[in-house]
C-alpha cells in the first residue's frame, strides 16, 4: 500500500530549461512533505519542505507547489543545471511527524 | 560538526543469519529513524528512536529490532535473514520530534546488505 508515489521514474531536461518532478499521495492526513535529491552512493540529502498551510515554497531555483486538493505536489527547477542530477524522492508525514512516507523515486537527467 | 555515519558500507550474510547495523547520529540530534531501501523503490520507514526509546515502528516484522545508547548512536539488528531483506539500509538522525517544521532528517550514506 504505496502512499507516496511518483510516477515517472525518470525525466530527461536540457541544460537551463524548467524540470518538473511530480508526487501524489493517498493519504489526506498528511501535512508536511518534503523532496530529497539522491547522488549514487549517498544517502537522500533534504532539498526543500512545505507544510499543508502552504501552496507554494520557493528556495532559489527549487519550488515545491502543493495542491491538497489534488493530493499532488510538484518539485520546480529552474533554470535546470547538469549538477541536478540525481533520483529525486518526494517525503510526506502525518502531524505526529515520526514517520516518513518515500515515493519511489525519478531519475533526472539534466543535458548539458 | 560531523554528519551521520553507519558501518559496515557493505555486507554479505547468509539466510538464517543475524546482522547488526550501526550509525552514528549528526553532533547535537536526539532521534534516528531507520530505512530499508530496496532496489527501485524509495525508502520505507522501519522504525524510530527517540533518547533511548523506539518511537514508532513501520510494517516489518519482529525480527527487525534496535537499539540507541546514550550517546544516540544507533544499532538495526536483523534475525533469521531471509533473501528479501537484502537491500540498502540508511539511517537518518533529527533533532527533536514533532513541532519545528523545519526540522528534518539527516541521511548517513546507508549499508548495503546481500543475504545470500
Amino acid at each position: 500500500d504505496q502512499q507516496v508515489k511518483q510516477n515517472s521514474p525518470s525525466l530527461s531536461v536540457q541544460e537551463g530549461r524548467i524540470s518538473i518532478l511530480n508526487c501524489d499521495y493517498t493519504n489526506s492526513m498528511f501535512d508536511y512533505f518534503l523532496w530529497y535529491k539522491k547522488y549514487p552512493a549517498e544517502g537522500p540529502t533534504f532539498l526543500i519542505s512545505i507544510s499543508s498551510i502552504k501552496d507554494k515554497n520557493e528556495d532559489g531555483r527549487f519550488t515545491v507547489f502543493l495542491n491538497k486538493s489534488a493530493k499532488h505536489l510538484s518539485l520546480h527547477i529552474v533554470p535546470s543545471q547538469p549538477g541536478d542530477s540525481a533520483v529525486y524522492f518526494c517525503a510526506a508525514s502525518e502531524y505526529n511527524f515520526n514517520k516518513f512516507y518515500f515515493g519511489s523515486g525519478t531519475k533526472l537527467n539534466v543535458k548539458p | 560538526e560531523t554528519g551521520v555515519t553507519q558501518s559496515p558500507t557493505h555486507l554479505i550474510k547468509t539466510r538464517g543469519q543475524q546482522v547488526t547495523l550501526r550509525c552514528s547520529s549528526q553532533s547535537g540530534h536526539n532521534t534516528v529513524s531507520w530505512y530499508q531501501q530496496a532496489l527501485g523503490q524509495g525508502p520505507q520507514f522501519i522504525f524510530q528512536y527517540y533518547r533511548e526509546e523506539e518511537n514508532g515502528r513501520g510494517n516489518f516484522p519482529p525480527r527487525f529490532s534496535g537499539l540507541q545508547f546514550p550517546n544516540y548512536s544507533s544499532e538495526l539488528n536483523v534475525n533469521a535473514l531471509e533473501l528479501d531483506d537484502s537491500a540498502l539500509y540508511l539511517c537518518a538522525s533529527s533533532q527533536g520530534l514533532a513541532g519545528d517544521r523545519q526540522e528534518t532528517q539527516y541521511f548517513g550514506p546507508g549499508t548495503r546488505l546481500l543475504v545470500l
